[in-house]
């Protein structure tokens, strides 16, 4: 099937933990994002790519790093930095006619 | 400045019209989203519109797009219960792969 798969849908960090969440699309889309959803709030851009080997910061990048070494996949490290990281994940891609698309989500709760 | 606004909450009987409205702020030329978000779940992409049309029609769903107010709505038609969600605009602008999200709306349909 395509789409977008995320992995793992529950995941608990330990305090001082790096954690990474795993993104993998099979669209061919070249445009790949990172979002974090907070309860009952809206998304708020961690990071995003539009090309391999390329990402840029979004809103809230502190304490989070990507990496895009192939098209089809965009990890999320949540370093030790991130202070307060338990939140909803969503990882999102896209193409030049302009649609995007969202995986089904991540949860990052600390112990 | 980039900023979406959406109000937070709806109440509408089953079978009713339901009516989600948004605010946008960038004059650029620019797509606008709507996504449906149902508990601990992704989101799902509705439709969208580029910012030269009017209109957007697709099955129950209805799209206006008022260019002069910068205000976008999603019109659904004879809601059902299975449309109780959080429902998402989003802005992005043609030169740009950044998406910008509202805060969401939670419709709640009445049986």
């Amino acid at each position: 099937d395509g789409g977008i798969t995320q992995s793992p849908k529950y995941l608990f960090r330990k305090e001082g933990q790096n954690v990474t969440l795993s993104c993998e699309q099979n669209l061919n889309h070249d445009a790949m994002y990172w979002y974090r959803q907070d309860p009952g709030q809206g998304l708020r851009l961690i990071y995003y790519s539009q090309i391999v080997n390329d990402f840029q910061k979004g809103d809230i990048a502190e304490g989070y790093s990507v990496s895009r070494e192939k098209k089809e996949s965009f990890p999320l490290t949540v370093t030790s930095a991130q202070k307060n990281p338990t939140a909803f994940y969503l990882c999102a891609s896209g193409d030049f006619g302009n649609t995007i698309y969202f995986g089904e989500g991540s949860w990052l709760t600390v112990v | 400045g980039e900023d979406v606004e959406q109000s937070l909450f709806l109440s509408v009987r089953e079978g009713d019209s339901s009516v989600i409205n948004c605010t946008y702020t960038d004059s650029s030329s620019t797509y606008l989203y709507w996504y449906k978000q149902e508990p601990g779940a992704g989101l799902q992409l509705l439709t969208y519109i580029f910012s030269n049309m009017d209109m957007k029609q697709d099955q129950r769903l209805t799209v206006l797009l008022n260019k002069k107010d910068k205000h976008l709505s999603l019109r659904i038609a004879d809601t059902q219960t299975g449309d109780s969600a959080i429902y998402f605009c989003a802005e992005k602008m043609d030169s740009s792969y950044k998406l910008i999200f509202g805060s969401g709306t939670r419709l709640l349909v009445r049986p």
